[in-house]
């Protein structure tokens, strides 16, 4: 069974940083593209940062220069390190893995992020 | 980044068929697969079609899917009660460096 397993998130003042973790289970990780989409109170789905099988990266404007993703595939971990925090990255952080081989997606539970003073 | 459209509510009374839609562009519906989410209160989205119109294991055939151009639609039929959920559609768009584009979401609510 394929588990997805965020961690990391709490209260962080603005222009903290912080780092996500996501470990993932019952996958052969290194097929597997993963990204982070976040969710704040009330919101939409809103995609932030992936990372790809060969590392390749891709990020949502607003996310770029301040966030970098990263991927250890010993580890079976995908992480997302944020800095330069504002209210506005205030929001729940779902990892989702895609496998690139059968095309199924799985979502984790989340990790609650909030940025305020 | 892009948008993706879709209508903020639906509603449906049990045994009813509803569809929800998804209106993209040429970057994003027009050139790439077309996957919808499924979330219920107070838990994450869950994989409900990938790749246009496929169902994963555990999925019911009460949902299917379709894509045409740069739009794509979601079919519930046999409305039931759990059914009342939040949809999502998202697909890659290949402009700007390349990114995954979510539609605003659809409220469905069984009357």
């Amino acid at each position: 069974e394929v588990q997805l397993v965020e961690s990391g998130g709490g209260l962080v003042q603005p222009e903290g940083s912080l780092r996500l973790s996501c470990a993932a289970s019952g996958v052969i990780f290194s097929n597997y593209d993963m990204h982070w989409v976040r969710q704040a109170t009330g919101k939409g789905l809103e995609w932030v940062s992936r990372i790809g099988v060969a590392g390749d990266t891709n990020y949502l404007d607003s996310a770029r220069g301040r966030f970098t993703i990263s991927r250890d595939n010993g580890k079976n971990h995908v992480y997302l390190q944020m800095n330069s925090l504002t209210a506005g990255d205030t929001a729940v952080y779902y990892c989702v893995g895609f496998d690139t081989l059968s095309a199924l997606l799985y979502w984790g539970q989340g990790t609650l992020v909030t940025v305020s003073s | 980044q892009s948008v993706m459209t879709q209508p903020p509510s639906a509603s449906g009374t049990p045994g009813q068929r509803v569809t929800i839609s998804c209106s993209g562009s040429s970057s994003n519906i027009g050139s790439n697969v077309v996957t919808w989410f499924q979330q219920l209160p107070g838990a994450a989205p869950k994989l409900l079609i990938y790749e246009n119109n496929q169902r994963p294991s555990g999925v019911t055939d009460r949902f299917s899917a379709s894509k045409s151009g740069t739009s794509a639609s979601l079919a519930i039929s046999g409305l039931q009660s759990e059914d009342e959920a939040y949809y999502y559609c998202a697909a890659w768009d290949n402009s700007l460096n390349g990114f995954w584009v979510f539609g605003g979401g659809t409220h469905l609510t069984v009357l």
